[in-house]
């Protein structure tokens, strides 16, 4: 079967770095994504691995670990506009290139 | 702008209306998907066009739902005899079909039925 499985919330300090993990489990495997979602609007393209190894694109990070199926996003110097939900999909190795989503951690970043 | 555009940002209907939503891809892209998001939830894959084939159709849609892609451009989403389980936000996306399939959303449609 296809699961995604990411923490439902998380909450952190503005100035400070957050880690949000997702693990994977699909019958396929051909990239991951992250996207940002702020409450009633359309995610957004954060980040995009696959190949194993680090990614960084200025505040945001983002790791993959094929082998265990595993990546994790890092923000760094959290701002209040970070407070948002973050969703992990990964992206089917078929044809078709469907995306597989998580739930979606949401993050509150207080003052 | 020339992003996803949707319309109508938002829908209200009764119980057993037929409504239609439109989805304006970025002009480029050749695939275009369409998304289910209630609240607390990822999205939720409906369907997908390559062109104007439409390439894939989620088992959960029931036969109330039907999308098209006519001319390989702009696509309309259509629900037949709404029901009140259809309240959520519908999505569209658009991507090219080269690497690496990142999916561009717009601003989504929010549907209530009452």
């Amino acid at each position: 079967g296809q699961n995604i499985d990411q923490p439902t919330e998380m909450t952190a300090t503005e100035g400070a770095i957050v880690q949000i993990n997702c693990t994977y489990q699909t019958s396929g495997f051909n990239g991951l994504f992250w996207y940002q979602q702020h409450a009633g609007e359309a995610p957004t393209f954060l980040s995009y691995n696959v190949l194993d190894g680090l990614e960084e694109k200025g505040r945001f990070s983002s790791f993959l670990s094929r082998s265990k199926g595993y990546s994790y996003l890092l923000l760094k110097e959290l701002q209040m506009k970070d407070s948002a939900s973050y969703l992990c999909a990964v992206r089917d190795a078929g044809n078709n290139r469907k995306l597989i989503w998580g739930l979606g951690t949401s993050l509150a970043v207080n003052p | 702008d020339t992003g996803v555009s949707q319309d109508p940002r938002h829908k209200i209907t009764k119980r057993g209306q037929n409504v239609t939503f439109r989805c304006d891809p970025i002009s480029e892209h050749n695939r275009l998907y369409w998304y289910r998001q209630t609240l607390g939830q990822g999205p939720e894959f409906l369907t997908y066009f390559q062109n104007e084939a439409q390439l894939e159709k989620s088992r959960l849609l029931s036969d109330r739902f039907s999308a098209e892609r006519p001319k390989g451009s702009f696509s309309t989403l259509e629900i037949q005899r709404t029901e009140q389980g259809d309240s959520a936000m519908y999505l569209c996306a658009s991507s090219l079909s080269s690497e690496p399939y990142e999916q561009y959303f717009g601003p989504g449609t929010r549907l209530t039925v009452t």
